[in-house]
């Protein structure tokens, strides 16, 4: 069954670093996703991106953040500058288009550290 | 806003009990609901999805969940728990124009031989 495939699955980062978390989705989706879950919360969405443009973001997602689509495969987000508030698990989703609606899966996730 | 409340955030059971876990919703439109599980160390899993429809949808893994629109609820269900099934389980809602999906806090599941 195709998956989505998250790397690294941890990342280690020093506060003020530039970190890059990297997602492949399934390859005939065409919706991405990045969600996040701080320790002992809920999943919270950041961003949804669709024809190479971001379609829906939240509140969390602010200058700091950014995706791209590279290329025809990779969906990456980036954080400019880390916080320690930052570090939690980041999950990357992608969802098919097609006749009704369709769901999201989720890839392992990335653990993101700040120190 | 949408919301979604899991009540029980810690649930035991013995392998071969049946299982019962809440979700209630808050949601202007007509909801999606969806119950991922994840595994420790491991992603969010599609369990289930309710779009519109029959409000009895069945899953992966034995579960199933009943969509009741009057009670804003969308309850997991499975008849004969296998220690397997030990893990956290998350409800979320969609819909509605929007991409996004709100979850729960989640629900974390123990299995006792």
């Amino acid at each position: 069954e195709p998956e989505v495939t998250q790397t690294p699955s941890h990342q280690v980062t020093q506060m003020g670093q530039e970190v890059i978390l990297r997602c492949v989705p399934i390859s005939n989706h065409l919706y991405f996703y990045w969600y996040r879950q701080i320790l002992g919360q809920k999943v919270e969405f950041l961003v949804s991106f669709y024809n190479n443009e971001i379609s829906e973001k939240s509140e969390i997602f602010d200058d700091q953040f950014s995706v791209e689509r590279p290329d025809g495969s990779n969906f990456t987000l980036k954080i400019r500058s880390t916080k320690l508030e930052d570090s939690a698990m980041y999950f990357c989703a992608s969802r098919a288009q097609g006749l009704g609606s369709q769901p999201q899966h989720f890839g392992d996730g990335t653990r993101l550290s700040i120190l | 806003a949408q919301s979604v409340t899991q009540p029980d955030i810690h649930i035991t059971v013995s392998e071969g009990a049946s299982l019962e876990l809440r979700c209630n919703y808050s949601y202007g439109a007509t909801p999606y609901l969806f119950w991922y599980v994840q595994s420790p160390g491991q992603g969010l899993q599609l369990l289930l999805k309710y779009f519109s429809g029959d409000t009895l949808v069945q899953g992966i893994k034995g579960f199933e969940a009943e969509f009741k629109r009057s009670q804003s609820s969308f309850n997991l269900r499975k008849p004969s728990v296998h220690w397997s099934d030990a893990a956290e389980y998350f409800c979320a809602v969609g819909g509605g124009g929007s991409e996004k999906l709100v979850f729960g806090k989640g629900t974390k599941l123990t299995v006792n031989p």
